[in-house]
């Protein structure tokens, strides 16, 4: 049962244009949401997170959007650059202070020059 | 500044032969975490530690050991190599506060033939 789904396995953009990632989740419990971003033969990095008191957050290019009420959340890249083309991922803490992590399966981004 | 270090990269087994994956972090993070991604899934927590000589079972466990004598490494022992655990494993470190993103290492790609 997959408490973060992130149902678009791809995605592709044009340079400069928006790229929307999408995520959604069943636990009305989870308190923190982060997305990493993931290019092959590496790991993970954290790229930007909200909290649950949040509707919003920006850092940059990056902006991620939560709805609580839908239990869904998007990240928003503007404009997008050939260099964002990685697989993201969208995880969660499932309860205040929690040490596990629930990742989803993430989305694969190309952004065509 | 290394971050999390894992060795091997690549590594192939022959069923029901054993190995230690490696990991070790020079953030002084207390939590360590180990995961495994299969194609087109998210990663999955096997273990966790939340600081030397403390360890957790986390989603997928079943034929793993880990064991945590520093805060720096954080072994994760495969004893009778099994087809289903051919993955891409992941370390990570966090200081675990809520919602502190996880450093991840670059994986070691095992394959069990």
């Amino acid at each position: 049962d997959q408490q973060v789904k992130q149902n678009s396995p791809s995605l592709s953009v044009q340079e400069g244009r928006i790229s929307i990632l999408n995520c959604d989740y069943t636990n009305s419990m989870f308190d923190y949401f982060l997305w990493y971003k993931k290019y092959p033969a590496e790991g993970p990095t954290f790229l930007i997170s909200i909290s649950s008191i949040k509707d919003k957050n920006e850092d940059g290019r990056f902006t991620v959007f939560l709805n609580k009420s839908a239990k869904h959340l998007s990240l928003h890249i503007v404009p997008s650059q050939p260099g964002d083309s990685a697989v993201y991922f969208c995880a969660a803490n499932p309860l205040p202070r929690s040490d596990k992590v629930i990742f989803g399966p993430g989305t694969s981004l190309s952004v065509i020059p | 500044n290394a971050g999390v270090t894992q060795t091997p990269k690549f590594r192939i087994l022959k069923i029901g032969q054993s190995m230690t994956l490696q990991c070790t972090q020079d953030m002084n993070h207390n939590y360590m975490y180990w995961y495994r991604q299969d194609p087109g899934m998210g990663l999955k927590l096997i273990y966790y530690s939340v600081g030397a000589g403390i360890t957790d079972k986390g989603e997928v466990p079943n034929g793993y050991n880990v064991s945590r004598s520093t805060t720096e490494d954080f072994p994760l022992r495969l004893e009778l190599a099994a087809p289903s655990q051919t993955s891409v494993y992941f370390c990570a470190s966090s200081y675990s506060l809520q919602g502190q993103p996880q450093h991840f290492g670059d994986g070691t790609r095992l394959s069990i033939l």
